[in-house]
């Protein structure tokens, strides 16, 4: 399945790097979501864009920075990280913004040193 | 914010039993979802529910949409190691939030 692909799939950063996560979507979906996995810990959704325009910012800290160029394309850029900021991060996308059917890939394992 | 109560957290069994998971929420939800995640990639949607009462089948699973809008369960039947992983059920509404479970961790011994 390569509906959604993450790269890098793996990333480890120091807490002073910059560094970017992408997500491309081949499905024709018109939303997309970037979701936080950590260990025991529901999925926690991040950003929502719709049509590239950025609807849901569910109180992140500004050191996460997404960018929607294209209905196809997202990203999460990254500076000044910290350790607890280690976790699985996952893209997703959708239909439309009213439909909850949410499509993931595979996600980028980060680990901040 | 809403929450999910999904159980059981962990489930260790033979090849060959049925398995049965659920979640519930004090709140409604419009749709319920239920992902499967292997170690290292992201969630596979493997069946979504739509209105309360529906039954629905993919293959040996089988998850149902409780009458209350407020539950909804997943059964696996005669289980194979391929089944190993965690499972994880979701809960839309009207919009594009879902809320999701913390996940029931199925091991299938061979």
């Amino acid at each position: 399945e390569t509906g959604v692909t993450q790269t890098p799939r793996h990333l480890v950063m120091g807490m002073t790097n910059k560094k970017s996560l992408k997500c491309e979507q081949h499905l024709g979906h018109n939303a997309m979501y970037w979701y936080k996995q950590s260990a025991k810990k529901p999925l926690e959704l991040m950003f929502v864009y719709s049509l590239e325009e950025r609807v849901e910012n569910n109180s992140v800290p500004s050191r996460f920075s997404p960018e929607c160029p294209n209905s196809s394309h997202l990203f999460l850029h990254l500076h000044t990280l910290q350790p607890e900021d280690s976790a699985l991060y996952l893209c997703a996308s959708s239909q439309d913004r009213g439909n909850t059917e949410a499509f993931f890939g595979q996600g980028t394992r980060l680990t901040v040193v | 914010g809403q929450q999910l109560n999904q159980s059981p957290q962990s489930m260790f069994i033979q090849e060959g039993e049925d398995v049965s998971m659920n979640c519930t929420s004090s709140s409604i939800f419009n749709t319920w979802l239920w992902y499967k995640q292997d170690p290292g990639e992201g969630p596979v949607l493997l069946i979504a529910l739509y209105k309360a009462g529906e039954l629905t089948s993919n293959g040996r699973l089988t998850a149902q949409f409780g009458i209350t809008r407020k539950d909804s369960f997943l059964n696996i039947s005669a289980s194979i190691p391929s089944d190993v992983g965690i499972y994880f059920c979701a809960g839309g509404r009207s919009n594009y939030k879902l809320t999701f479970g913390k996940g029931t961790l199925l091991t299938v011994n061979p």
